[in-house]
């Protein structure tokens, strides 16, 4: 079945380095990847996203990239501060189909 | 996101009974979904709802029921034969296109007495 997984589970950082956590989807037909952050007890919310149609999208200190041809897509996350840190999630889906299929998230640390 | 609401925030349930999670929504989307947290876990899907009068069982349905008469509400009832209820449940929507973000509520923390 439809499957998305991410690495790493856990990650720590020093405040102001980089963070990279990347997402392997099993659906080839997948064309929508959304990023979610959960902080702790808190709902997740959705920080980024990225279509099929194009390859990178960045927001500020946050970027996506997708690499359809590996089915891969990551976060990249620059000048860390100690307020991203949280559990983020990637997920997929598909045009006309019901379900979003999400990774099993990673926890991000942020060292000040 | 303010369009979902859930209620309540904590819920605790006595041995052998059944209760329910209120999720209502007002952003006009006709999908709705439950997920189950449990703590430092991932997001697991318990139903969905594609559209008023229609539901799909999830990953973990066991357990559990809903009902969508309207399509602002989609109440998930947590009953006696889940064994082990205590969870973070959230509630989501979207709208039906498939290529757009899932809006979470704030989720009810579900615990046994």
């Amino acid at each position: 079945g439809e499957n998305v997984e991410q690495h790493p589970s856990t990650l720590s950082v020093q405040e102001g380095d980089s963070a990279v956590i990347k997402c392997t989807y099993s659906d080839s037909a997948s064309n929508y990847f959304p990023w979610y952050k959960q902080e702790l007890g808190k709902r997740p919310q959705l920080i980024i996203d990225i279509r099929s149609n194009v390859g990178e999208k960045k927001d500020q200190r946050i970027a996506v990239t997708l690499n359809k041809t590996a089915k891969h897509f990551s976060l990249h996350i620059t000048e860390t501060q100690p307020e991203d840190s949280a559990v983020y999630f990637c997920a997929a889906s598909l045009t006309g189909g019901f379900k979003t299929i999400f990774g099993a998230g990673t926890r991000l640390f942020v060292k000040a | 996101d303010g369009g979902i609401t859930q209620s309540p925030k904590y819920l605790f349930r006595k041995e052998g009974q059944n209760v329910t999670l209120s999720c209502e929504q007002n952003l006009n989307h006709d999908a709705m979904y439950w997920y189950r947290q449990d703590p430092g876990q991932g997001l697991r899907l318990i139903y969905y709802s594609q559209i008023v009068n229609d539901f799909q069982k999830g990953d973990i349905a066991e357990g559990y029921s809903v009902s969508r008469e309207k399509k602002e509400s989609f109440p998930l009832t947590v009953t006696s034969a889940q064994k082990n209820p205590t969870a973070f449940y959230l509630c989501a929507s979207r709208a039906d296109s498939g290529n757009q973000p899932q809006h979470f509520g704030d989720g009810t923390r579900l615990s046994i007495l």
